[in-house]
């Protein structure tokens, strides 16, 4: 496969299930980012890795667990959700995180199909 | 307010242009996306432009910047069928990171 891969394409899930998204990207990219889209919000940047190391977590409730065990891989571990929780969670990769002396923009990140999460 | 700002519907008719409408706040912004998000799919850059450029086109698409407004607009000629999609702008800088800050996302519509 090329390009980002998602999996499950859809969940659904009780409030008290575990349950992990996984992504997947094969471009040979350094970052990795989990976004949550919800219907009528701006898309909320959840978590970065760069370099297998998390750089940046926007306030994102313990409830989401992200994990990256190597630059191609990138988890997000789900526990106890809440109903509010249900909404389309893209995953996606770029080359770096910063820009790179004589790199040109740019500075595309290139985004997975997304794992369309219901909690009930 | 949100850093990124873009009316959540717009509707037109085959063959028409479609103008999709974006402000942002942050003066500091140096590079202005749309990507586009097609049904059951991830987003996909579309087109970009630089904030020293007043325009860019690439084929049927036009990206208008008034810097001055922080005000970012995408015109798609001719539209068709095919470009119902979820449009969203986004606006990153230049230095550090470079992650974009995206908005709330346009839907197009296009009736035939």
């Amino acid at each position: 496969e090329t390009g980002v891969t998602q999996t499950p394409r859809h969940l659904v899930m009780g409030m008290t299930n575990k349950k992990s998204l996984k992504c997947e990207q094969h471009l040979g990219h350094n970052a990795m980012y989990w976004y949550k889209q919800s219907a009528k919000k701006p898309l909320e940047l959840m978590f970065v890795y760069s370099l297998e190391e998390r750089v940046e977590n926007n306030s994102v409730p313990s409830r989401f667990s992200p994990e990256c065990p190597n630059s191609s891989h990138l988890f997000l571990h789900l526990h106890t959700l809440q109903p509010e929780d249900s909404a389309l969670y893209l995953c996606a990769s770029s080359p770096y995180i910063e820009g790179l002396a004589g790199e040109e923009p740019p500075y595309e990140q290139y985004f997975g199909p997304g794992t369309r999460l219901t909690v009930t | 307010g949100e850093d990124v700002e873009q009316s959540l519907f717009l509707s037109v008719r085959e063959g028409d242009s479609s103008v999709i409408n974006c402000t942002y706040t942050d003066s500091s912004s140096t590079y202005l996306y749309w990507y586009k998000q097609e049904p059951g799919a991830g987003l996909q850059l579309l087109t970009y432009i630089f904030s020293n450029m007043d325009m860019k086109q690439d084929q049927r698409l036009t990206v208008l910047l008034n810097k001055k407004d922080k005000h970012l607009s995408l015109r798609i000629a001719d539209t068709q069928t095919g470009d119902s999609a979820i449009y969203f702008c986004a606006e990153g800088s230049s230095g550090g990171s470079y992650i974009p800050t995206f908005g709330r996302g346009t839907s197009l519509i296009v009736h035939p």
